[in-house]
């Protein structure tokens, strides 16, 4: 689990706080990945970006708001958040977000809780 | 519409038996899939995929998975299960519906594989 990496591994935060997560990936992709991971769901894609561009979003609410600087960098900034959104969030990295053969490489995870 | 099932929720074996994870899917055009572990409190990881050729595949710690392309499955295998093997199993397939350009997964629910001593 080394190649993608996530900070916090834990996160708790009122509903009106405003926090950041944070996955960098050491694997030279150009494709990176936000999912959601709820309890007895399927894991839900959040945003896809491809060479820093953001080239895919969700349907994701606004109080969810994803940065990337680089190729190699991916925040999740949040605010506002309801305790429905208490979930674990991964992040993921491929070499091309075009690609349906790449293989997508997981980061272990923020488990984030909103009280 | 596209999509994955995973039949059971949870599957239990002894160790050193022969385990098998089911999985079938539904889309249009020819389908990648994969294969992904989860331990508790890590994020997921690679085990094998399917793209072309040779119907079984085989992957990291053992596993190995089958392509039927007629009964639209996928089905995770080890020959002798162990119990470090207990863990959270995801079956996924490339989203061909999805119009952009993103590699988008359709994953199933899981199934919890429990191997008992």
């Amino acid at each position: 689990e080394t190649g993608v990496t996530q900070t916090p591994r834990h996160l708790v935060m009122g509903m009106t706080n405003k926090k950041s997560l944070k996955c960098e990936q050491h694997l030279g992709h150009n494709a990176m990945y936000w999912y959601k991971q709820s309890a007895k769901k399927p894991l839900e894609l959040m945003f896809v970006y491809n060479f820093k561009e953001q080239t895919e979003n969700n349907s994701v609410p606004s109080r969810f708001s994803p940065e990337c600087p680089n190729s190699s960098h991916l925040f999740l900034h949040l605010h506002t958040l309801q305790p429905e959104d208490s979930a674990l969030y991964l992040c993921a990295s491929s070499a091309l977000a075009e690609s349906g053969t790449d293989t997508q490489y997981f980061g272990p995870g923020t488990r984030l809780t909103v009280l | 519409a596209q999509s994955v099932a995973q039949p059971e929720d949870q599957v239990n074996v002894a160790e050193g038996n022969p385990l098998t994870v089911k999985c079938t899917y539904s889309v249009s055009g020819n389908p990648y899939l994969f294969w992904y572990v989860q331990y508790p409190n890590r994020g997921l990881q690679f085990l094998l995929k399917y793209i072309t050729g040779d119907n079984l595949v085989k992957g990291s710690y053992g596993f190995e998975a089958e392509f039927n392309k007629s009964q639209t499955s996928f089905h995770l295998k080890k020959p002798s299960a162990l119990v470090s093997d207990s863990a959270l199993y995801f079956c996924a397939v490339r989203d061909t519906d999805y119009g952009g350009a993103t590699n988008k997964l359709i994953f199933g629910t899981g199934t919890l594989l429990a191997v008992q001593p």
